[in-house]
């Protein structure tokens, strides 16, 4: 049974680093083919993929974010990390990490019920 | 950056009549595509991958086509709880892209 968990700060202030872990079950990173991205939705807005990293270690970022995150995995702890700089109130969204194997479908088949984040100061 | 615009934007039906809802890409995306469904307050749930597969556990009346830069999800008769919004995704090019979506409403 495949799960996958947010979990970070509700509240962050205006220029701060927002860190969230994404602890999930059921697949190891380990293995072939296996790959964890994270994505976001502002409340009432559309999806926004952000980035992705690959069971070996290959990582993609959003091109308007990439100067802004940075996503590592600890494949022990079966835990993906993603790190967004210099947060600003637009960044208030609901941030989900999701499982991808390179194998059929190829799409986020597995989702975390999300965490939403608020930057305010 | 692919764009994918869905349209329309709502769409008011009801229960028992045939949805079409689109997506189209700013460029060809092949067969990369698929389509998501979120009810409020969860996670999207993938229902359409490579443009017509149906994903683990989703009904029939679920299915997609297309090709290139122009696809369809279509729900042949809508059940109550298929009332949601609908967004594609395309893997295609980096970075990912998803549509802006559309929402499917009781009329």
């Amino acid at each position: 049974q495949v799960t996958l968990r947010e979990s970070g700060p509700a509240l962050v202030k205006p220029t701060q680093t927002l860190t969230l872990t994404c602890t999930f079950s059921g697949f190891s990173l380990s293995t072939g083919g296996m790959c964890v991205s994270w994505i976001r939705q502002p409340p009432g807005k559309a999806l926004e993929w952000l980035a992705r990293i690959d069971w070996d270690d290959d990582k993609y970022y959003s091109t308007s974010l990439k100067t802004r995150l940075t996503i590592s995995k600890d494949t022990s702890k079966n835990q993906v990390v993603l790190t967004m700089t210099n947060m600003d109130p637009v960044d208030t969204a609901t941030y989900y990490c999701a499982r991808i194997r390179s194998v059929p479908p190829g799409y986020f088949d597995y989702w975390g019920q999300g965490t939403l984040v608020t930057v305010s100061s | 950056e692919i764009v994918l615009t869905q349209s329309p934007a709502t769409l008011s039906l009801s229960p028992g009549e045939r949805a079409t809802l689109s997506c189209r890409a700013s460029q060809s995306v092949s067969s990369y595509l698929a389509w998501y469904q979120q009810k409020p307050g969860q996670a999207p749930r993938l229902l359409i991958y490579d443009t017509s597969n149906r994903a683990t556990g989703i009904p029939a009346r679920f299915s997609g086509s297309g090709s290139g830069t122009d696809f369809t999800l279509t729900i042949s008769s809508l059940e109550p709880e298929d009332f949601a919004v609908y967004y594609c995704h395309q893997r295609s090019n980096w970075p990912l892209t998803f549509g802006q979506g559309t929402r499917l409403e009781i009329k």
